[in-house]
């Protein structure tokens, strides 16, 4: 199994749900990653998790909710959220993780979620 | 400090003629450079990636690109345009040593149209 899986591939959601956006990978990889991609602009880096431990948050509203329940799941939890957090979310995956959670090598991604908030 | 230019926001190409899709870079070391091509609302997909070894990479449907230090370029090559290469591409930088080692830096895309 060579790619990174995410689910659902829509959702829409009011600002008083509460959600969870799920990514797996079977690579074996160690590093698991969370992106928030805007319209017509590159990914931004929101969350990494390295050997299944949260190493990088990139200043992320709490409302956003990372979680590694073991080397293959990422799960995202969402509340409260604002119209403004709508976008693609990003998983992505690497097989390696320098300290600190970075790596250099290339990153697999899976396809995404389109979130909406109402 | 790293940074990426793409140097064209859109570029439009007619089928069957050459594609180039240009990037600049900046590193304080030794870089990894890597080309993502995303269709609509898809995730990003490798294109291709350099990490020291030839300084030619070829990649995924027919795409190449050439590290050329000196002038700092990581530039995007396809012999002829397909239609289903109408997407957004990203030039992607990492540094492999120093205090940044690691940290991926995108482009802000360049957007590839191809017309019949």
């Amino acid at each position: 199994d060579t790619e990174v899986t995410q689910t659902p591939k829509h959702l829409v959601m009011g600002m008083t749900n509460k959600k969870s956006l799920k990514c797996e990978q079977h690579m074996g990889h160690r590093a698991m990653y969370w992106y928030k991609q805007k319209a017509k602009k590159p990914p931004e880096l929101m969350f990494v998790y390295s050997y299944e431990k949260l190493s990088i948050n990139e200043s992320v509203p709490s409302r956003f909710s990372p979680e590694c329940p073991n080397s293959s799941l990422l799960n995202l939890h969402l509340h409260a959220l604002q119209p403004e957090d709508s976008a693609l979310y990003l998983c992505a995956s690497s097989p390696d993780a320098l300290a600190g959670g970075r790596s250099y090598n290339e990153q697999f991604f899976g396809p995404g979620t389109r979130l909406t908030v109402l | 400090a790293q940074s990426v230019t793409q140097l064209d926001s859109h570029v439009s190409v007619s089928e069957g003629t050459p594609v180039l899709l240009r990037c600049n870079y900046s590193s304080s070391y030794s870089p990894s450079l890597f080309w993502y091509v995303q269709h609509p609302n898809k995730g990003l997909q490798l294109l291709l990636k350099y990490t020291s070894a030839a300084t030619l990479v070829k990649g995924i449907n027919g795409f190449e690109a050439e590290f050329k230090k000196s002038e700092t370029s990581f530039h995007l090559t396809k012999p002829s345009a397909h239609m289903s290469d109408a997407a957004e591409y990203f030039c992607v930088v990492s540094d492999r040593a120093g205090g940044s080692q690691g940290n991926l830096i995108f482009g802000k895309g360049t957007k590839l149209s191809v017309k019949p």
